[in-house]
């Protein structure tokens, strides 16, 4: 697609179930990141994908989170147990790797909601 | 990556030009200058981004000054549509390095 696209835009859930959030990446980029933004908040890095390397998951908040990147494309953010304070927008990003700078490129974001 | 400060919030004229100033004292020579905003609700919006020389696009253009410790923004002729969050990131220039964002200047455009 043109942008990176992210579903659900909005997701409501009860405390302790668990949710899934996808990216789907502009095509032909090959690095991949997740952020999170609670209200009123800035951005929080959570995890980065390239290529075939081992993810940089040095944001995770906590064992609850993880991520993963299939076939190198499409990748999901899922969320155990979730807890109130998970609530917040999470916001998917993709770039290149080639080239000069490292230009990202983030989509509308998925709202959580934890009730 | 180095720290930048930016002002906290700041106000401008539509149709005027807004210069957004920021402060990357510590900045190391393969770190390039990046600018996203983030209007309300939306995901953040890269605009532009810099080594050492002065760049320019459709959107705006960044000034870096010539120790490259401090930069500035300018949005030539400031709409209502422009009003948002910007944010100064210096990273290095490796590919693939995380964006981290501090908190940004809240630039409110008034009629």
């Amino acid at each position: 697609g043109a942008g990176v696209s992210q579903s659900p835009s909005n997701k409501v859930t009860e405390k302790g179930k668990d949710v899934e959030l996808r990216c789907d990446p502009i095509s032909g980029h090959t690095a991949l990141y997740w952020y999170r933004q609670s209200l009123g908040q800035g951005l929080e890095f959570l995890i980065y994908f390239q290529g075939n390397s081992a993810p940089d998951k040095s944001g995770l908040p906590s064992d609850r989170f993880s991520a993963e990147r299939t076939g190198g494309s499409v990748s999901t953010l899922t969320i155990q147990r979730t807890q109130q304070e998970d609530s917040a927008v999470y916001l998917c990003a993709s770039s290149l790797t080639t080239g000069t700078g490292n230009t990202i490129y983030f989509g509308e974001g998925s709202w959580l909601t934890v009730v | 990556d180095a720290k930048t400060t930016q002002p906290t919030s700041m106000d401008c004229a539509e149709g005027r030009a807004a210069n957004l100033p920021c402060n990357h004292s510590t900045i190391s020579g393969n770190e390039y200058v990046y600018w996203y905003r983030q209007i309300h609700s939306q995901g953040p919006q890269y605009i532009i981004h810099g080594l050492k020389n002065n760049e320019t696009n459709e959107m705006a253009s960044l000034i870096i000054t010539e120790d490259r410790k401090s930069s500035t923004l300018i949005l030539p002729h400031a709409t209502l549509r422009d009003t948002a969050v910007y944010y100064c990131i210096v990273t290095p220039q490796a590919a693939g390095n995380k964006l981290t964002f501090g908190g940004g200047t809240r630039v409110l455009v008034k009629p």
